[in-house]
């Protein structure tokens, strides 16, 4: 248990579909992370959000949206998904992005399968 | 570009030592991050170095020469519950993290 919570912990979607992605996080960290995390790859940054405003988006597509209504809470909405979104999608929080020694602590992620 | 090269998988036996190695190749170094991933679970940290040496923190080392680029993080006296994937990740000068694809650790009794 890391203090980083995900819902849901599986998820198979339509193309067509709308669903949203939840973390939670109980450390009081300022800084919340969004990854993606395909198979073999590294993890991909997709969004960074600090103190509730977004200090980073990795060329996201815009089928992939954001929100940060507080530093404790982090959604990923999505609509029409491609089969290649499928993955295992990581939520993180730390300290703060530029902190010495912060650690990202990471939730347990969500496996999205796009059909 | 920016790179974080490590190795795919590695086998090594139960109570032996292990030696995983990075190399980067990014713009800028703000601190080196190892952290361990067990299947279907979540990243988890393990040690952070910036200067140059060895960080030993009970079983788990981790080493850093930022002349040549490299790290890696030694085992000792592997348990079968090693058995993970083992994450480098190193921060450059905008304070974001590059990510290695991961090593995967086979541990064999």
């Amino acid at each position: 248990e890391t203090g980083v919570t995900q819902t849901p912990r599986h998820l198979v979607m339509g193309m067509t579909n709308k669903k949203s992605l939840k973390c939670e996080q109980h450390l009081g960290h300022n800084a919340m992370y969004w990854y993606k995390q395909s198979a073999k790859k590294p993890l991909e940054l997709m969004f960074v959000y600090n103190f509730k405003e977004q200090t980073e988006n990795n060329s996201v597509p815009s089928r992939f949206s954001p929100e940060c209504p507080n530093s404790s809470h982090l959604f990923l909405h999505l609509h029409t998904l491609q089969p290649e979104d499928s993955a295992l999608y990581l939520c993180a929080s730390s300290q703060g992005p530029e902190d010495k020694s912060y650690e990202q602590y990471f939730g347990p992620g969500t496996r999205l399968t796009v059909t | 570009g920016q790179n974080i090269d490590q190795p795919t998988e590695m086998t090594a036996t139960e109570g032996a030592i292990v030696q995983i190695n990075c190399t980067y190749q990014t713009s800028g170094f703000n601190g080196l991050f190892w952290y361990q991933q067990h299947a279907g679970e979540a990243p988890t940290f393990l040690s952070y170095n910036v200067l140059d040496g060895l960080e030993e923190k009970g079983r788990f080392s981790s080493f850093l020469s930022r002349s040549k680029g490299y790290s890696y993080l030694l085992l000792k006296e592997l348990q079968m519950k090693d058995s993970a994937s083992y994450l480098c990740a190193v921060r450059d000068s905008n304070y974001q993290l590059i990510w290695g694809a991961g090593t995967k650790l086979i541990i064999k009794p």
